[in-house]
């Protein structure tokens, strides 16, 4: 069975640094992985999604994520945090078969100060 | 309808009453998710529907939940006997399956703030 962890419950950072988001997923088989946003008060929206094309994905908003198989992750980064940023993150994974539910971290919550 | 939508956006019941929520997909999405979100618990899986397939319940926390998708369309999540611990948003979620191995994006409602007094 997939799982996926989120190392971090919060980061905070400062506009203009950069952004570290951690996962680590587990899946018995390749999986599929996501990452999902969801601001204040709205609802969820996807960031990126990795099929097993590039291992590095770019996502909406200057995001990306990188697929490292041999550690099990799929950090989220971004070189220059905005305040609009400021939301939480989900980790999503997906194993590579037909009806597989899709399973999300408890989220990561990002704040960032001006 | 453009998106997924979910009713009543807001429930408030006494313990012990039985509640339902529904969901409305995007039409001719043929997976469908049910999730919990709770204050710092993220996003609990629930149950998932995908076509004409038995649908995974194996996120159902106790027998007093339960789901089914009439026509492949409209899903509906009852809760019965309603304990305090079941006060969450439920979020309903839709996607295309692209085949095998390729799931699509999900499309989440707002979500039914359930609060149970």
């Amino acid at each position: 069975a997939q799982s996926v962890t989120q190392l971090d419950s919060h980061v905070s950072v400062s506009e203009g640094t950069p952004v570290l988001l951690r996962c680590n997923y587990s899946s018995s088989y390749s999986p599929s992985l996501f990452w999902y946003v969801q601001h204040p008060n709205k609802g969820l929206q996807l960031l990126l999604k990795y099929t097993s094309a590039a291992t590095l994905v770019k996502g909406i908003n200057g995001f990306e994520a990188e697929f490292k198989k041999s550690e099990t992750s799929f950090h989220l980064t971004k070189p220059s945090a905005h305040m609009s940023d400021a939301a939480e993150y989900f980790c999503v994974v997906s194993e590579k078969q037909a009806g597989t539910a899709l399973i999300f971290g408890k989220g990561t919550t990002l704040s960032v100060s001006s | 309808g453009a998106g997924v939508s979910q009713s009543p956006s807001n429930k408030v019941t006494e313990k012990g009453k039985d509640v339902e929520l529904r969901c409305d997909p995007i039409s001719g999405h043929t997976a469908l998710y049910w999730y919990r979100q709770s204050l710092g618990q993220g996003l609990e899986f629930l149950i998932y529907f995908q076509g004409n397939s038995a649908p995974d319940k194996s996120g159902l926390p106790s027998d007093r939940f339960s789901a089914e998708r009439t026509g492949g369309s409209v899903s509906t999540l009852t809760i019965q006997r309603t304990q305090q611990e079941d006060s969450a948003v439920y979020l309903c979620a839709s996607s295309l399956t692209l085949g095998l191995g390729n799931t699509g994006e999900l499309f989440f409602g707002e979500g039914s703030r359930l609060t149970v007094l």
